[in-house]
């Protein structure tokens, strides 16, 4: 099992959707999570990070952390063209992290 | 965010040469920084992680006498691919970690584009 598993999609919705992007990760003991996106030939642009669990909002877009379940969300509202990218989620403790594999999203206008 | 910049952004070099590859923090002093190679459609692989002032960690199957990783200061750390070869080719991205409790953010710079030759 991967420490941090990640559908690659590719996901295609329309203009305006509202997005759900999905990972989960096994070592319990890494508290931050991380967003990113990833334009093509460009490097990762970090978009959000929660600390342990809840929920945290930026504009658009919101993180989640179940740790119950193992499972983090990022969701988009109000999805545009410019959106399309691939999605990095990473959970990390100490100075170790550990990448998803990517969720390449598309939005069609 | 935080910017760290990478340089150059893109190099192209013949087989058997040396090419190196400099990173920069610009907003804040960064006493660790990671080094990531990038296949295309693939996710970042981890091949380094430096912190100022001493040797590099480099993770396993990766060679470090073939890339030298340098932080010699907070804001700057350098790889060296030396003697490269054509399937050393890729997509070298490094990232400049910020943690301060209770914010661990890692930021990447724009990567570096490999070919060789």
């Amino acid at each position: 099992q991967k420490e941090v598993e990640q559908d690659p999609g590719p996901l295609s919705v329309p203009e305006g959707a509202i997005v759900s992007l999905n990972c989960t990760y096994s070592n319990s003991a890494f508290q931050y999570f991380m967003w990113y996106r990833q334009y093509s030939r460009k490097g990762p642009e970090l978009l959000m990070y929660t600390y342990s669990s809840g929920n945290k909002e930026d504009g658009r877009f919101t993180a989640q952390v179940d740790k119950s379940s193992k499972y983090i969300s990022l969701f988009i509202r109000d999805s545009q063209p410019s959106d399309s990218a691939t999605y990095l989620c990473a959970n990390t403790g100490g100075f170790k992290t550990i990448f998803g594999a990517g969720t390449r999203l598309f939005v069609k206008a | 965010g935080a910017v760290v910049s990478q340089h150059p952004s893109w190099v192209i070099c013949k087989s058997g040469t040396s090419v190196k590859i400099e990173c920069r923090s610009l907003d804040f002093q960064a006493t660790t920084m990671f080094w990531y190679r990038q296949f295309p459609k693939q996710s970042l692989m981890l091949m380094a992680t430096s912190n100022e002032g001493s040797k590099a960690t480099y993770e396993q199957g990766v060679e470090k006498d073939k890339f030298l990783i340098n932080h010699a200061s907070l804001t700057l750390s350098t790889l060296t691919v030396t003697s490269a070869h054509p399937e050393d080719s890729s997509f070298y991205i490094c990232s400049a970690l910020y943690h301060r409790q209770p914010s661990y953010e890692q930021y990447f710079g724009p990567g570096t584009r490999l070919t060789v030759t």
